[in-house]
């Protein structure tokens, strides 16, 4: 059982570049998110999703794309990349909302670096 | 709206010492979730141990256990015997459900460092 499986870990892109941050879970959970983190700030979140074809803003959502075809994916686009969007990305899973105290689980996390 | 506060950025102790991290939330909810995660220089995040609001009886989890304050909105970590491999970055967080979505808010977290 791979848990949440994040692609790829590390990358640096020049100012202008895109890219797609990969995400795949194989819990069958309906909740899927994407967070970044930068130094005392915690965790923010981007972008999250209850399901598949449902898709919804976080707290820090401009600059980036999200889409859910199906339950197992959930990528993270970059469509023109900023510095201000250098950071750690984590994308974190959970069953549905009737499993109330069940906590995310997390990937590994993308080291991001923009030029 | 939801904040989560954790007023110590770093913290130091001696291995098998005991240590506490201090959490506060803010929240007119009276339904929610408390959760503490570890990430080590890994940077996996690790859930170590999760509270439900509607409790009364303190989590336990071997060494870790926190002090849930509902009135205070209070929500401190002890972690007892300390050990070196429980250096590691340490974040609160809060989730509730608002007409039936979820809201998860952390902590900036706090820096733990447990020295030999």
């Amino acid at each position: 059982n791979a848990g949440v499986t994040q692609t790829p870990k590390f990358q640096v892109l020049k100012t202008g570049q895109s890219m797609t941050l990969q995400c795949a879970q194989d819990m069958n959970h309906e909740y899927m998110s994407w967070y970044r983190q930068d130094p005392g700030m915690g965790l923010r979140l981007i972008h999250y999703s209850v399901g598949a074809g449902i898709t919804d803003q976080g707290e820090v959502p401009n600059g980036y794309n999200v889409s859910r075809s199906t339950t197992e994916d959930f990528p993270l686009r970059l469509l023109s990349a900023a510095p201000s969007q250098t950071s750690v990305y984590f994308c974190a899973s959970r069953p549905g909302p009737t499993l109330y105290n069940s906590p995310l689980h997390f990937g590994n996390g993308t080291r991001l670096t923009v030029t | 709206a939801q904040t989560v506060t954790q007023s110590q950025p770093e913290m130091s102790v001696q291995e098998a010492e005991t240590v506490t991290l201090s959490c506060t939330y803010d929240t007119s909810e009276n339904n929610y979730y408390l959760f503490w995660y570890k990430q080590p220089p890994s940077r996996q995040m690790i859930l170590v141990i999760r509270q439900e609001a509607y409790k009364q009886q303190n989590a336990t989890e071997n060494r870790f256990s926190v002090n849930f304050q509902k009135a205070a909105k209070s929500f401190s970590l002890k972690i007892s015997d300390s050990q070196l491999g429980d250096t590691a970055m340490y974040f609160c967080a809060f989730m509730t459900f608002i007409q039936g979505a979820q809201k998860l808010v952390f902590g900036q977290g706090t820096r733990l460092t447990i020295n030999p």
